[in-house]
């Protein structure tokens, strides 16, 4: 199946740092690719859909300007948790959309863990 | 997006069938029944989805029922490394394929 890369899978900065977080298709193009955040016991959230050289499409209650989302190329989306505070620790998941299979389903990577102290 | 309903938990034996139900009464003519399962600490895998047929792949079988409004994921010989929260998500497929994660199912799968 589909290859979908994070890194890193996981790090610890101190609070008001801004931390960059990777996320590449592997073996396909990805013109659509979504961040996910998910919190210890909880399902996953979906923070933003990201579209291949258009501006990320945010859900209801993620600040924009705290998580910068770009996605430059097709096979790659970065998310950027901006002065990170103690709670933007969490589980960050991103997935990319491979249109181009017979599927046309979404793959996930294996997700990155914040820890801000 | 329509909602499901799954259960908590369910307990699996080894080798055996697992069969796991989803509720989503009210699903409308164009969306998807997908389910993924995350295995602790990791990102969700892609297990399979469908439209209104029957559909196996090598991971599982997906069986909806003729209204739609149910369906039943069964993993034909479970493995210890089927131990996982199984989602179950209805989606519309031009939608950009926006999944909505609820609380899944934990299935534990005992030796």
């Amino acid at each position: 199946g589909a290859v979908v890369s994070q890194h890193p899978s996981w790090v610890i900065c101190k609070s008001g740092t801004s931390v960059k977080i990777e996320c590449r298709s592997l073996d396909f193009q990805a013109t659509t690719m979504f961040w996910y955040r998910q919190f210890p016991k909880q399902s996953l959230m979906l923070m933003a859909t990201s579209n291949e050289g258009s501006k990320a499409t945010y859900e209801q209650g993620v600040e924009k300007d705290k998580f910068l989302i770009n996605h430059a190329s097709l096979t790659l989306s970065t998310l950027t948790v901006t002065s990170a505070h103690p709670e933007d620790s969490s589980f960050y998941i991103c997935s990319a959309r491979d249109s181009g299979a017979p599927q046309d389903t979404q793959y996930f990577g294996p997700g990155t863990r914040l820890t801000v102290l | 997006d329509a909602k499901t309903t799954q259960p908590t938990s369910m307990d699996c034996a080894e080798g055996r069938a697992a069969n796991l139900p989803c509720n989503h009464s009210t699903i409308s003519g164009n969306e998807y029944v997908y389910w993924y399962r995350q295995i602790h600490s990791q990102g969700p895998q892609y297990i399979i989805h469908g439209l209104k047929n029957n559909e196996t792949n090598e991971m599982a079988s997906l069986i909806i029922t003729e209204d739609r409004k149910s369906s039943t994921l069964i993993l034909p010989h479970a493995t210890l490394r089927d131990t996982a929260v199984y989602y179950c998500i209805v989606s519309p497929k031009a939608a950009g394929n926006k999944l909505t994660f609820g609380g899944g199912t934990r299935v534990l799968v005992k030796p």
